[in-house]
């Protein structure tokens, strides 16, 4: 049981360059969600899935896309990577909707863009 | 909006010795509460909850009581260890689908 991984672990981008970033989990999670950290910020929401084919906006979306295609795996793509992008992004997966839910992480990207 | 303050770090501490992290958090309703925990290179871990006023939540020594006359979550322990060395978040959970962190509490002991 791995958990919530993420690929790649880093990554360097020039300006204007796109990427995707894959989460995936084995818990049969029906929801996950996409942070960035950012030094002394915390972490804050981009997108989120409530299940399979369904996405929904968070605190910071722009710049962002994300699509959940299959149940385990949630994909982040930067159509056009910008220096205020370069941060560290974390999934996470949770088994229910509710207010206690725990939210279980992974390791985490780490996105440097020139 | 709600938000959560902690409080800034870092802290250093020799081993053994009690530890206090500060959080209060700004809410409008019933907010379940949260710390997680950062290890080095690794993702956030659930450390302990509190889902209602006067609950505590406690793991690995580590306790915190949900206080809504204070709005305030504080993390302690009684002894810390070398191993206790992370980022510590304190959050809120206002919603199904929503976590409000606080910046983050760079914890570092000394042997």
């Amino acid at each position: 049981n791995a958990g919530v991984t993420q690929t790649p672990k880093f990554r360097v981008l020039k300006t204007g360059q796109s990427m995707t970033l894959l989460c995936a989990q084995d818990m049969n999670h029906e929801y996950m969600y996409w942070y960035r950290q950012d030094p002394g910020m915390g972490l804050r929401l981009i997108h989120y899935s409530v299940g399979e084919g369904t996405t929904a906006k968070g605190e910071v979306p722009d710049g962002y896309n994300v699509s959940r295609l299959k149940k385990q795996n949630f994909l982040l793509g930067l159509e056009s990577a910008a220096p205020s992008q370069t941060s560290v992004y974390f999934c996470a997966s949770s088994q229910a909707l509710r207010v206690q839910e725990t939210q279980y992480f992974g390791p985490g990207t780490r996105l440097l863009v020139l | 909006g709600n938000s959560v303050t902690q409080m800034e770090g870092p802290v250093t501490l020799s081993e053994e010795a009690f530890l206090t992290i500060n959080c209060t958090y700004t809410a409008t309703g019933y907010p379940s509460l949260f710390w997680y925990v950062q290890y080095p290179g690794e993702g956030l871990q659930l450390l302990l909850k509190a889902t209602k006023a006067d609950d505590k939540g406690s793991n690995k020594g580590f306790e915190a009581t949900y206080r809504k006359e204070t709005t305030s979550f504080h993390l302690e322990k009684g002894s810390v260890q070398v191993s206790d060395s992370a980022v510590y978040f304190c959050a809120l959970s206002e919603s199904a689908s929503k976590i409000i962190f606080g910046s983050g509490t760079r914890l570092s002991i000394r042997p």
